[in-house]
């Protein structure tokens, strides 16, 4: 069965500190890999999304990146975190495009504070 | 502006109740909606998902609904538990594009 991983669970960082979420998916191959974020009362928000390896595509211009190093593996990063970064940040996969009828699975989710 | 509006945005219920849960949304071309369920710090996980010829769904002890003429959709939790205690999420797919998310109801039961 597929299983997605991410972590850390939680994290508080300062201002202008670097930041660094991993997640990975395991049992399938050639997921389609998303980055999103909840904010409280606000519906989920699309920050990245990627096909395959290398290949990232941004939804919302920010002060974040993400990388594909490997097929299973995809990172949000920042050189230098801003108070407004803070919040719910939730890796999902999925193995259709979304649009399609494909089912998002989504990981247990990173709460960061940027403090 | 949002396509995918819910109401309420929260409620209380004691437990052993029902409650209704209500989705509007104004995405298009219309490809499926799904509702999940995301309890507290934790990711969202699939409940149902209603494609266009489909009215009711149902999951145990959730029913899911759908008007694809007046673009709603409704979630129906009967005999509710402790468990229910969560935020229901509606997701509507279109054609093409990307999913649209709900902001979400959060269902507090209480014994």
């Amino acid at each position: 069965s597929q299983t997605i991983h991410q972590w850390p669970a939680t994290l508080v960082q300062p201002v202008g500190s670097p930041l660094s979420l991993e997640c990975t998916v395991e049992g399938t191959s050639n997921p389609n890999l998303y980055w999103y974020r909840q904010a409280a009362g606000r519906g989920l928000q699309l920050l990245f999304y990627s096909v395959g390896i290398g290949q990232i595509s941004s939804e919302v211009p920010q002060n974040l990146s993400a990388s594909r190093p490997q097929d299973r593996q995809f990172i949000l990063s920042s050189k230098k975190l801003l108070l407004s970064d803070s919040g719910f940040y939730l890796c999902a996969w999925s193995p259709l495009r979304t649009g399609a009828t494909g089912e998002l699975f989504f990981g247990e989710g990173s709460r960061l504070t940027v403090l | 502006k949002n396509q995918v509006e819910q109401s309420p945005q929260s409620l209380i219920i004691l437990e052993g109740k029902n409650c209704t849960l209500q989705c509007n949304y104004t995405v298009s071309p219309f490809s499926n909606l799904r509702w999940y369920k995301q309890d507290t710090g934790r990711g969202p996980v699939s409940l149902t998902i209603m494609t266009f010829s489909e009215n009711t769904k149902s999951n145990g002890r959730y029913t899911a609904t759908l008007d694809a003429d007046t673009k709603q959709s409704s979630l129906h939790i009967t005999a509710s538990q402790l468990s229910d205690s969560a935020s229901y999420i509606c997701v509507v797919s279109a054609a093409g594009k990307e999913l649209s998310f709900g902001a979400g109801t959060t269902v507090t039961v209480r014994a």
